[in-house]
């Protein structure tokens, strides 16, 4: 069956340092991967998503992630976090099922990542 | 620019009392989907529909039934409620269209049930 697995419920860094959240999926087919963050009390907001182009993708706020396919990762990261960074991020695998196409999001259980100064 | 618009943004139920959360996109879009999120599980989804009058079932459909009359709406029903689903409920929708796989979210229902 198809899953993603987010490793580290939750993640602290200092501000200014490298950030990097994991993500490993399991699929039979090529997937679409994408990274979402939530605020407190926000709904989710897309920060970058993988179709099968570029296997390096760079996001909003300065993110970027890989797509690795011999190691099954889509990792995030960031060189330097900001305070304003803090949030839950979550890592989505999309697959192609029966209608057609690829329309059922699959999503890990999600990173909280703090920041403290 | 509405985009996706959940409503209500929250409720308290009683156990066995029945609400319908309604989710209503104004972008034309064919694809919805209802998730709702729970700590340490990430989202879930509950039913998704491909078109009007489609519907069909998720990872975790029981306790849920869901209504596509509209293209522009997916009503999310609940006949009687149980504590299992105090939850933050999510709406989504995309184009089969894009190319790219956007889901654009709303800002979610926070649901207790007492």
């Amino acid at each position: 069956a198809q899953s993603v697995t987010q490793l580290g419920s939750h993640v602290s860094v200092s501000e200014g340092a490298l950030v990097l959240l994991r993500c490993n999926y399991s699929s039979s087919v090529p997937p679409y991967l994408f990274w979402y963050v939530q605020y407190p009390n926000q709904g989710l907001q897309l920060l970058l998503k993988y179709t099968s182009a570029a296997t390096l993708v760079k996001g909003i706020n300065g993110f970027e992630a890989e797509f690795k396919k011999s190691e099954t990762s889509f990792h995030l990261t960031k060189p330097s976090a900001h305070m304003s960074d803090a949030a839950e991020y979550f890592c989505a695998v999309t697959f192609k099922i029966g209608f057609g196409g690829y329309n059922k999001l699959i999503f890990g259980a999600g990173t909280r990542l703090a920041v403290h100064p | 620019n509405a985009g996706v618009t959940q409503t209500p943004k929250f409720r308290v139920l009683k156990t066995g009392q029945s609400m319908t959360l309604l989710c209503a996109q104004d972008m034309n879009h064919e694809y919805m989907y209802w998730y709702r999120q729970d700590p340490g599980m990430g989202l879930r989804l509950i039913h998704y529909s491909v078109g009007e009058g489609t519907t069909a079932k998720g990872e975790v459909p029981d306790g849920y039934n869901v209504s596509r009359l509209k293209k522009q709406n997916f009503l999310l029903g609940l006949e009687s409620a149980a504590p299992s689903q105090t939850s933050v409920y999510f709406c989504a929708s995309r184009t089969p269209s894009d190319r790219d796989y956007g889901y654009t979210f709303g800002s979610g229902t926070r649901l207790t049930v007492v």
